[in-house]
């Protein structure tokens, strides 16, 4: 177990349609990142925010939002869904923003588009 | 943006050593390089990090040459629950943004 939930496991929706995957990190960290893995391809990198602060930035798309609240959790928001953003998501987190920590990788929020 | 490459797939059998090479031409000169494992639906669990040299855990060794634009991960007399999709993640010099290499497919026989 990492210490790091990613809500929900399986989301199922139709296309058009928005969803929000949410992120809690490890107690104490304070970096969230995002990244998406479709059917059997690597892990691309979509955003990353720092103690509520957008980090960097990655290949996301203009119809995805993300933030990172007060209490650290974070949420991505996927709206006009396609048929191409079925994938997993990943939440990983870490202790600092300097990168030379180690990531703690979610479970995935895994998501289906009809 | 940093380009990382790795080999598609490897097989090996329990017992060898298997070495995985991961280029990086562009890393960002104060990242770490970080390697990763990654069984099927779930999410990528950290194997070892390291800055330059040699670094050794329990489980690999990392290696990094000094021009640092590649890295090697050694795996030990592999079993086969090392079969997994391994990844290396570096910084990229010129974006700031935490990259993962192409990944590495390792199966190991019996």
């Amino acid at each position: 177990d990492s210490g790091v939930t990613q809500t929900p496991k399986h989301l199922i929706t139709a296309t058009g349609q928005r969803v929000t995957l949410r992120c809690s990190p490890r107690s104490g960290d304070l970096s969230v990142y995002w990244y998406q893995q479709s059917l059997d391809q690597g892990l691309q990198f979509l955003i990353q925010y720092y103690n509520g602060e957008e980090r960097a930035k990655g290949n996301i798309l203009e119809r995805f939002s993300a933030q990172q609240f007060p209490d650290l959790h974070s949420e991505l928001n996927l709206s006009s869904l396609e048929l191409g953003d079925s994938a997993l998501y990943f939440c990983a987190s870490s202790v600092g923003r300097d990168r030379s920590g180690e990531l703690f990788f979610g479970e995935g929020s895994r998501l289906t588009v009809l | 943006l940093a380009k990382t490459t790795q080999p598609i797939s490897m097989d090996s059998y329990e017992g060898q050593e298997v070495n995985i090479t991961c280029s990086h031409n562009n890393i960002a000169t104060n990242d770490y390089i970080t390697w990763y494992q990654q069984f099927p639906s779930q999410g990528p669990r950290f194997i070892i990090q390291g800055y330059k040299t040699k670094v050794t855990n329990e489980v690999a060794s990392l290696f990094i040459p000094a021009d640092r634009k590649s890295s090697t991960l050694s795996l030990p007399r592999v079993s086969l629950s090392d079969t997994a999709v391994y990844y290396c993640l570096v910084g990229d010099y010129n974006t700031d943004k935490l990259i993962f290499g192409t990944g590495t497919r390792l199966q190991v026989f019996p």
